[in-house]
């Protein structure tokens, strides 16, 4: 079942500071995580993931940092953007065979101009 | 654009009614899966098709099922409705449905139960 829940359910940054989002995970089993936005009126969209394998990871503007010691992920924004405005869900997979993700409750970001 | 296409984006109905959601996995994706989204609530896991077959099934209800076809579309059935099914359905794809695939997602259909 689900093991993700997210530390705050609402964030507020200001334009051009670096956002963090934090998630913490029960199953020490899940090998696999990723993290998606979902704007309003929206699908969730992709925006990283990272392997259980690996302790950090970048992308374009965002990383994604995993501490497995405490079972804990983070997705770093840098300088935020008003389009970063959304809700963003952390997730993760077991290593079961089969491929569903379980998500949390997500965490509102609100980008203030 | 995911390439995921769900219908209707919206369905208002009644207690007690049966629906019918559709999605259409990106090209090439073989496996299929959905999700519930109630209000202000996280994604929940219901059920997931690789190439016509049941692959993995979550907290999904006795009154839903759903099929893969044989072309991969999918269709979920929602019967005997309540007011708590009112919710966002999306449906995602992803290639094999093998571990570490990203899933990509649809628009949702938002259904309301009155």
């Amino acid at each position: 079942g689900e093991s993700v829940g997210l530390h705050l359910p609402t964030l507020s940054v200001q334009e051009g500071d670096n956002s963090i989002i934090n998630c913490a995970y029960s199953n020490s089993a899940s090998d696999y995580f990723i993290w998606y936005k979902q704007e309003s009126g929206k699908g969730p969209q992709f925006i990283i993931d990272i392997r259980s394998n690996m302790d950090k990871r970048q992308g374009q503007r965002v990383t994604v940092l995993l501490n497995k010691t405490v079972k804990h992920l983070s997705l770093q924004i840098a300088a935020t953007q008003p389009g970063d405005s959304a809700v963003y869900f952390c997730a993760d997979r077991f290593k079961t065979g089969a491929n569903n993700l379980f998500f949390g409750t997500g965490t509102r970001l609100t980008v203030i101009p | 654009d995911s390439g995921v296409t769900q219908t209707p984006k919206h369905l208002i109905t009644a207690t007690g009614q049966r629906v019918t959601l559709r999605c259409s996995p990106r090209s090439g994706d073989l496996s299929v899966y959905w999700y519930q989204q109630s209000l202000d609530q996280g994604l929940q896991f219901l059920i997931q098709y690789y190439n016509g077959e049941e692959r993995a099934k979550g907290n999904i209800l006795e009154r839903f099922s759903a099929q893969q076809f044989p072309d991969l579309h999918s269709e979920l059935n929602l019967s005997s409705l309540e007011l708590g099914d009112s919710a966002l359905y999306f449906c995602a794809s992803s290639g094999k449905g093998g571990t570490n695939e990203k899933l990509f997602f649809g628009s949702g259909t938002q259904l309301s139960v009155l």
